[in-house]
């Protein structure tokens, strides 16, 4: 499968600073990026879904001005949690996506994930 | 509303034996279903897929069925291995670059 990473892996930061993970397709170019933010022992929730030099679309009830998304090339996004609280601690994952060369559908690859601990 | 649900949060099955782990969904307009296996602190794996002209496909030791009437998929690994003891998340979408719907998981742990 295609290879999709994540960076950093972890970060720890004080309350009121800003945090960017990045988000790159390493083998294909990713027409979709989609991010996700898992609670401990819960699903993963869809953040938002950006399109390569367009507006990122978000989820309801997923502050745009607090979670920047950028989408400047095929091969990156990237994810700014701006002024970042405790409650924002959280695994936050991205998944990269292009349509299939023999369907339609959406093939989804996931990145490692980054653990985001604001004290 | 949770569109797709795995009511077993947790499952444990003796090592050689198969595992069943089941996914139900409530949107019609799904067409394509995916399982996914998850270790802690890491991003989702991409295990096996079916699309909703077939209601089976089989890769290896992974089988997942589809019963699009009872709206209902399954996933079944035989035989089960320790090294298969993770989260499996079943998700769903629709044609074309729409985002994954995930169920909430089911923890598999194979006993040796």
């Amino acid at each position: 499968g295609a290879v999709v990473s994540q960076h950093p892996s972890r970060v720890i930061c004080k309350s009121g600073t800003s945090v960017k993970i990045e988000c790159r397709s390493l083998d294909f170019q990713a027409t979709t990026m989609f991010w996700y933010r898992q609670f401990p022992k819960k699903s993963l929730m869809l953040m938002a879904t950006s399109n390569e030099g367009s507006k990122a679309t978000y989820e309801q009830g997923v502050e745009k001005d607090k979670f920047l998304i950028n989408h400047a090339s095929l091969t990156l996004s990237t994810l700014t949690v701006t002024s970042a609280h405790p409650e924002d601690s959280s695994f936050y994952i991205c998944s990269a996506s292009n349509l299939g060369t023999q369907s339609s559908y959406n093939e989804q690859f996931f990145g490692p994930g980054t653990r985001l601990t604001v004290l | 509303d949770q569109q797709v649900k795995q009511n077993s949060p947790s499952l444990s099955v003796q090592e050689g034996r198969i595992s069943i782990l089941n996914c139900d969904y409530t949107n019609s307009m799904f067409d394509y279903f995916l399982w996914y296996k998850k270790y802690p602190a890491e991003g989702p794996t991409f295990l096996i897929s079916i699309s909703s002209i077939k209601d089976k496909n089989e890769d290896g030791r992974f089988t997942v069925f589809l019963n699009k009437s009872a709206k209902h998929l399954s996933l079944h690994i035989v035989p089960s291995q320790p090294g298969d003891s993770a989260v499996y998340f079943c998700a769903a979408s629709r044609a074309g670059n729409t985002p994954l719907v995930f169920g909430k998981g089911t923890r598999l742990s194979v006993i040796a």
